[in-house]
């Protein structure tokens, strides 16, 4: 049930693009992107609701193509404060309803 | 309040003993959600409540473990006879509607449990 994510871990130098892929065995109705900072809570960035949807905020963005099952975050012109990991949340139906399940995280390192 | 307030932020205990984790959601927040984090991974779903009633405890390792939400606010999740396996960071979420409704997640900042 836990989805995939992939790169496990990537550095970049400040300025630079990242892409953070989450792909899912089940059908999902919705996707989540979160972000930790090291010995923080998980914050939230944004929701993409329905296939196809993108959305954006400030250098960060996200699409979601729900036939293929799974979602992708770019980063663009990387930034210092960009650094931590980043998890997708999948929203799934199990045998208990729909359940909001996280993936194992992408560590996101953002060199100067 | 203003966020989500977990407590005590450390607690550790002796294998054997039990624990009772604390979390107090944000004001009017229908759902609450537990977590448990390891070290270098994903928030673990263990128990979900849609106000009082526990509608989802699937993620519950075992019969050691067991949550409540008497009054629809503050929640306790309790471990009883801890073993070493247990340590982590147990994190409680809240939302503001109900599960499915597609609304984001506010976690609190964790107990970091450690059972020598």
């Amino acid at each position: 049930q836990q989805p995939v994510q992939s790169p496990q871990a990537v550095i970049l130098r400040e300025g630079e693009d990242a892409v953070i892929n989450c792909s899912s065995s089940k059908a999902l109705y919705s996707v989540h992107w979160y972000r930790q900072k090291h010995g923080e809570a998980p914050v939230f960035l944004m929701i993409l609701l329905k296939g196809g949807e993108q959305k954006g905020h400030d250098k960060i963005s996200a699409s979601f193509n729900e036939k293929k099952q799974q979602s992708s975050l770019y980063l663009t012109a990387s930034q210092l404060s960009y650094s931590g990991t980043y998890f997708c949340g999948t929203e799934i139906t199990d045998n208990y309803g729909q359940n909001f399940v996280f993936g194992p995280g992408t560590r996101l390192s953002v060199l100067p | 309040g203003a966020g989500v307030s977990q407590s005590p932020r450390y607690k550790v205990t002796k294998r054997g003993q039990d624990v009772a984790l604390r979390c107090d959601p944000i004001s009017g927040h229908v759902s609450l959600y537990w977590y448990r984090q390891a070290l270098g991974q994903g928030p673990e779903f263990l128990t979900y409540f849609n106000y009082e009633a526990q509608q989802d405890k699937s993620g519950l390792p075992n019969d050691r473990f067991s949550a409540e939400r008497p009054e629809g606010s503050i929640s306790t999740l309790t471990i009883q006879r801890t073993e070493q396996r247990d340590s982590a960071m147990y994190r409680c979420a809240s939302s503001l509607v109900e599960r499915g409704a597609s609304e984001k997640l506010f976690f609190g900042s964790g107990t970091q449990l450690s059972v020598l």
